[in-house]
């Protein structure tokens, strides 16, 4: 089966950074890939669809893009409620495979 | 407003049996495909199941398949995922999610509360 990998496993930053998670798929997946935050406790919430297609709500510090098998994650300023756990999620077919997750603190 | 709402979890012995629900409600829901997905714990997360909303296609994952059966009713909006043959690595707690848009393959755009299973003699 496809793989997704993330980089970095965690990471830490501070208020105001410009912070990038990366996400690679083993096949090609066009842009069927999701961002997800799960804050501590909290249950997932999709940021970004269609690689880079913003979900209605979501701050617009938040910003994807990428296409085939290499995607990215960019939070433009880092705030303090954006500590959490992202994961990537490839939609192309199923298994809809998750990326190992990023934990990111401030 | 869209809420899903998962009930049915508990502990269970190794080889045993369990059947989770997902209450639908604040959409059409017999107009999505409806997925389950779990989060064993201090680990991310894992795509289980999914079910076309015309239940015409149906895919698992390859660490339950042959043991878990996913099912709806869109007369009474709910979705269910039967657990059978348990084993230790099943717990976790089970999210039911819904499709992000209507075409085959979509994003997770909803997800309920969750509910725990834990596989313990």
């Amino acid at each position: 089966d496809l793989q997704m990998t993330q980089s970095p496993s965690s990471l830490s930053a501070s208020v105001g950074d410009r912070v990038t998670i990366t996400c690679r798929a083993s096949q090609g997946i066009s842009n069927y890939l999701a961002w997800y935050q799960q804050k501590p406790g909290k249950v997932p919430k999709v940021l970004i669809y269609g690689a880079s297609t913003l979900q209605s709500g979501v701050p617009s510090r938040f910003s994807g893009s990428g296409s085939g098998t290499d995607f990215t994650l960019t939070i433009s300023s880092l705030q303090p409620e954006d500590v959490a756990t992202y994961y990537c999620q490839k939609y192309n077919s199923a298994p809809y495979t998750f990326g190992q997750g990023t934990k990111l603190e401030i | 407003q869209v809420q899903l709402v998962e009930s049915g979890g508990g502990v269970v012995q190794p080889g045993g049996s369990l059947r989770l629900s997902c209450a639908a409600s604040g959409f059409i829901f017999d107009t999505y495909t409806m997925h389950w997905v779990r989060q064993a714990p201090g680990k991310g997360l894992e795509w289980v199941a999914l079910l076309s909303h015309d239940e015409l296609y149906e895919y698992y994952t390859d660490s339950v398949r042959g043991r878990f059966t996913i099912s709806r009713d869109n007369s009474q909006n709910t979705l269910s995922l039967e657990l059978k043959n348990l084993r230790p690595e099943d717990t976790a707690l089970y999210y039911c999610a819904r499709n992000g848009g209507h075409s085959r393959w979509s994003w997770l755009d909803t997800w309920g509360q969750g509910t725990q299973v834990t596989v313990s003699s």
